[in-house]
């Protein structure tokens, strides 16, 4: 039983430049989720989703992008890349829609230059 | 809206020592509480939680009373090992949508 899988686990991009980080559960999870955490603010929620075809906003939705066509799968695309972006990213999923008991990736740190 | 105010650290300690990390909150309503662990390297894992007040929620050693009348979740550890070196986030769920506020974490340290 894999849990939360999260790749890639490093990458850099240039300002601009778009990319998606992927995020698979194996658990049969309904609810799904993306934080960010930068140093001093803790971690911020940027999208989440209760099933599959249902996503909406957390606080800091701003300059990305999610779907969710099947329960497994919850990518974050990043459609401009700025250095503002540059954060530990870690997805989270959680039983049923229930979102107490929070399983997390192991995140994927981004730079952006 | 809900938030959550930890301790700065980071906390430094030596092993058997006593821990306490204080947490407090601002709610509207009657959110569940919870403390996250997170170790180097890693995501976050749930270590406790509590859903009223006056329940206590307890794991691994860690204890934490949901206090209503002060707005408190403080977490505990009568004596604290090495391998408890991690941040600890405490938490609590929002008033409407479905999502968890975190606080900014506490960064601790034991030494052997």
């Amino acid at each position: 039983n894999a849990g939360v899988t999260q790749t890639p686990k490093f990458q850099v991009l240039k300002t601009g430049q778009s990319m998606t980080l992927q995020c698979a559960q194996d658990m049969n999870h309904e609810y799904m989720s993306w934080y960010r955490q930068d140093p001093g603010m803790g971690l911020r929620l940027i999208h989440y989703s209760v099933g599959a075809g249902i996503t909406d906003q957390g606080e800091v939705p701003n300059g990305y992008n999610v779907s969710r066509s099947t329960t497994e799968d919850f990518p974050l695309r990043l459609l401009s890349a700025a250095p503002s972006q540059t954060s530990v990213y870690f997805c989270a999923s959680s039983l049923g829609q229930g979102f107490e008991k929070l399983f997390f990736g192991s995140g994927t740190q981004l730079s952006v230059l | 809206g809900n938030s959550v105010t930890q301790m700065e650290g980071p906390v430094t300690l030596s092993e058997e020592a006593f821990l306490t990390i204080n947490c407090t909150y601002t709610a509207t309503g009657y959110p569940s509480l919870f403390w996250y662990v997170q170790y180097p390297g890693e995501g976050l894992q749930l270590l406790l939680k509590a859903t009223k007040a006056d329940d206590k929620g307890s794991n691994k050693g860690f204890e934490a009373t949901y206090r209503k009348e002060t707005t408190s979740f403080h977490l505990e550890k009568g004596s604290v090992q090495v391998s408890d070196s991690a941040v600890y986030f405490c938490a609590l769920s929002r008033n409407s949508g479905y999502a968890l506020n975190f606080g900014k974490g506490t960064s601790l340290l034991v030494t052997p």
